[in-house]
């Protein structure tokens, strides 16, 4: 099945802890971007890849990392999580750019304490 | 910067009858991608219609149409026949030309429609 996967689904963690979200599709894309969603403030892209090797910023950065060493993952990485990252993430997937259709993947509701 | 701005936080309709959900959007190019996405209480994120605008015909899938005015750079989404299935939040999103080698996505507030039997 097609599909794009996240883990992990949920996370409760503490401010400082170093934490890795995962993020991969089965589906040969070169194209994978990450999300954060928050009330009232829609979907905000903070980091997509167009290729291996190849990632830019989106329109919030701050505070993320990722990298993008094989195609079919694409790692979300909180080096010092805070409070203000506590939010629903989603990692999404296209074939080669946003005119092609994105999968995204089911969501991963983080809680920074 | 582009801007979207989806100005009814939430919208109601009964079944079987027709909504319309409204996006207006901030830009100064004329070649660019404008979608709506569909967020159910499930909260996976469904692509639910595109259109370029090159193109001067509305795109349409199924009961979901667009009424695209590039001028007044406005993207509303009607929805016909609807079903409680469609009850869900609504994201109108924006995607610049390509070139700069830039490849972002920049999208509203949502919509949320409640479907009423």
């Amino acid at each position: 099945e097609a599909q794009v996967t996240q883990n992990p689904r949920y996370l409760i963690t503490v401010t400082g802890k170093k934490l890795t979200v995962t993020c991969s599709q089965n589906m040969n894309h070169e194209y994978m971007s990450w999300y954060r969603q928050d009330p009232g403030l829609g979907l905000r892209q903070i980091y997509y890849s167009m290729n291996v090797e190849v990632t830019d910023k989106g329109d919030v950065p701050e505070g993320y990392k990722v990298s993008r060493k094989e195609k079919r993952n694409f790692p979300l990485i909180l080096e010092s999580p805070s409070p203000n990252q506590t939010s629903l993430y989603f990692c999404a997937s296209s074939l080669r750019s946003l005119t092609d259709t994105q999968y995204f993947g089911p969501g991963t509701r983080l809680t920074v304490l | 910067a582009q801007t979207v701005t989806q100005s009814q936080p939430e919208m109601s309709v009964q079944e079987a009858e027709t909504v319309t959900l409204s996006c207006t959007y901030d830009t100064s190019e004329s070649d660019y991608y404008l979608f709506w996405y569909k967020q159910p209480p499930s909260r996976q994120m469904i692509l639910v219609i595109r259109q370029e605008a090159y193109k001067q015909q509305n795109a349409t899938e199924n009961r979901f149409s667009v009424n695209f005015q590039k001028a007044a750079k406005s993207f509303s989404l009607k929805i016909s026949d609807s079903q409680l299935g469609d009850a869900a939040m609504y994201f109108c999103a924006y995607r610049p030309p390509l070139g700069g080698g830039s490849e972002k996505l920049v999208f509203g507030k949502g919509t949320k429609l409640t479907v009423n039997p």
